[in-house]
């Protein structure tokens, strides 16, 4: 079993949905990533946060330690938007641990 | 600030070969870490250095190896490369006892 569980693995929206992706981890933590990768490979950091909120321009990211569990959501998606999205957690050794990806299409 | 920067970007390598990956850390990060991501899957530790020495150890095989330099720049070596060592190989680097990390753009290796 992995140590990070992102559901859905794929999802296809129209333009301007709402866009939910969660996370759920079995590791204890010292923070958790939301991380946007795109064709071609390189890896962007969206947020770390280790409690409560975050919000940048219309992405809104969330974290709930006792429950082990993170959403990351997207307003008024954009087919610009378009991408791989990873859930990775920080363990306490300082270590990162990868969801598999949620492979996101936003459709015009 | 250049950011995370790897090298070479891509690589075809013949089964058997060994190979030599570069990774250039943020400006004023001193810990580089090593993750392998195959295809359609999310990236697995593979290692990580501090100090110039490796700190933490994936679940990946003694041929892949790697290297701190005093610059903490670092190197990550496959050798006896396999079919199944092809994938996206990413670098990131982090301030020591801090838990951001930045990413490179990685180098895509194939094996052949």
């Amino acid at each position: 079993k992995n140590e990070v569980e992102q559901s859905p693995q794929n999802l296809t929206a129209q333009e301007g949905e709402f866009i939910t992706i969660n996370c759920s981890y079995s590791v204890g933590i010292s923070a958790l990533h939301w991380l946007q990768q795109h064709p071609g490979g390189g890896i962007v950091s969206l947020f770390m946060l280790s409690s409560g909120k975050k919000k940048h321009g219309r992405l809104i990211a969330t974290i709930n330690i006792q429950e082990k569990h993170s959403s990351l959501h997207i307003t008024a998606s954009h087919p610009r938007d378009s991408a791989v999205y990873i859930c990775a957690v920080i363990g306490t050794g300082n270590q990162f641990y990868f969801g598999t990806g949620t492979s996101l299409t936003v459709i015009p | 600030d250049a950011g995370v920067t790897q090298s070479p970007t891509h690589l075809i390598k013949t089964r058997g070969q060994q190979v030599t990956l570069r990774c250039s850390p943020k400006s004023g990060h001193d810990t580089v870490s090593w993750y392998q991501q195959a295809l359609g899957q999310g990236p697995q530790f593979i290692f990580q250095y501090y100090e110039e020495e490796e700190r933490q150890r994936g679940n990946f095989p003694d041929r892949f190896s790697g290297h701190q330099f005093p610059n903490y720049s670092s190197e990550l070596n496959v050798n006896a490369l396999l079919l199944g060592d092809s994938a996206l190989y990413l670098c990131a680097s982090s301030p020591s006892m801090n838990t951001e990390a930045f990413f490179g753009q990685g180098t895509r290796l194939t094996v052949v």
